[in-house]
């Protein structure tokens, strides 16, 4: 099956730097999202992202399919960034997930 | 988008009994499908919950222990059957929007299940 692969792991940042996470997929996809996971465990969709390139607030994420990578650029973070941003792909019917990035953000 | 309800949001249960989670949606869907994330873990797909018929395991995941039922396009059931505590976890209900090869999926708040 597709291979998904996060990194980095784990990011510790200090409020108001500025982030890159990486999601490196196997196989043509149909579908990419970005998840954030926040500390009580829900769920929040931040990106819907096959292709290109798209902003929300201080949040932007690219998808290059034909090269199989996704990037997540996070600016200025603040300590509500905190959680664990997870990247989501289907190749066919089903949503194949990484394992995460877990970020903290420091004050 | 879609809103996505789940009762209960969590549960302490002994092991050898059963628990039943339910997923509400706020509006008719096709695709509804059922998550688990165990500890540090990231999300395995469990099942995809067929309307009118049995559901669809994934390689790992039986009938007999995690049934489900699915009556209509805007609910579903998953049971956790004869527990123990290796099936700790958080259980997600998600559902995914518009069909065609792509459709953008959303998740409940979760079910987290302790075990003892």
């Amino acid at each position: 099956g597709i291979q998904v692969e996060q990194s980095p792991p784990d990011l510790i940042l200090q409020e108001g730097a500025n982030s890159t996470l990486r999601c490196n997929f196997s196989d043509s996809v149909n579908n990419l999202q970005w998840f954030h996971q926040n500390p009580w465990g829900q769920l929040i969709n931040l990106f819907y992202i096959p292709s290109g390139t798209k902003q929300n607030g201080r949040l932007s994420a690219t998808t290059v399919a034909t090269e199989r990578y996704s990037l997540l650029y996070i600016s200025s973070s603040q300590t509500t960034d905190s959680g664990v941003y997870f990247c989501a792909v289907k190749p066919s019917e089903k949503l194949v997930f990484g394992k995460g990035t877990k970020l903290t953000v420091n004050p | 988008s879609a809103v996505i309800s789940q009762k209960p949001s969590r549960d302490i249960c002994q092991r050898g009994t059963s628990l039943t989670i339910q997923c509400q949606v706020d509006s008719q869907v096709t695709m509804m499908f059922w998550y688990r994330q165990q500890p540090g873990q990231s999300l395995t797909l469990i099942a995809t919950a067929n309307q009118g018929s049995e559901a669809t395991y994934e390689s790992g995941f039986v009938i007999d222990k995690f049934p489900i039922s699915r009556p209509n396009l805007t609910f579903s059931t998953l049971t956790v059957s004869n527990m123990s505590p290796e099936d700790s976890s958080i259980y997600l209900c998600s559902v995914r929007i518009s069909g065609g090869a792509g459709g953008e999926q959303f998740f409940g708040p979760g079910t987290r299940l302790t075990v003892l």
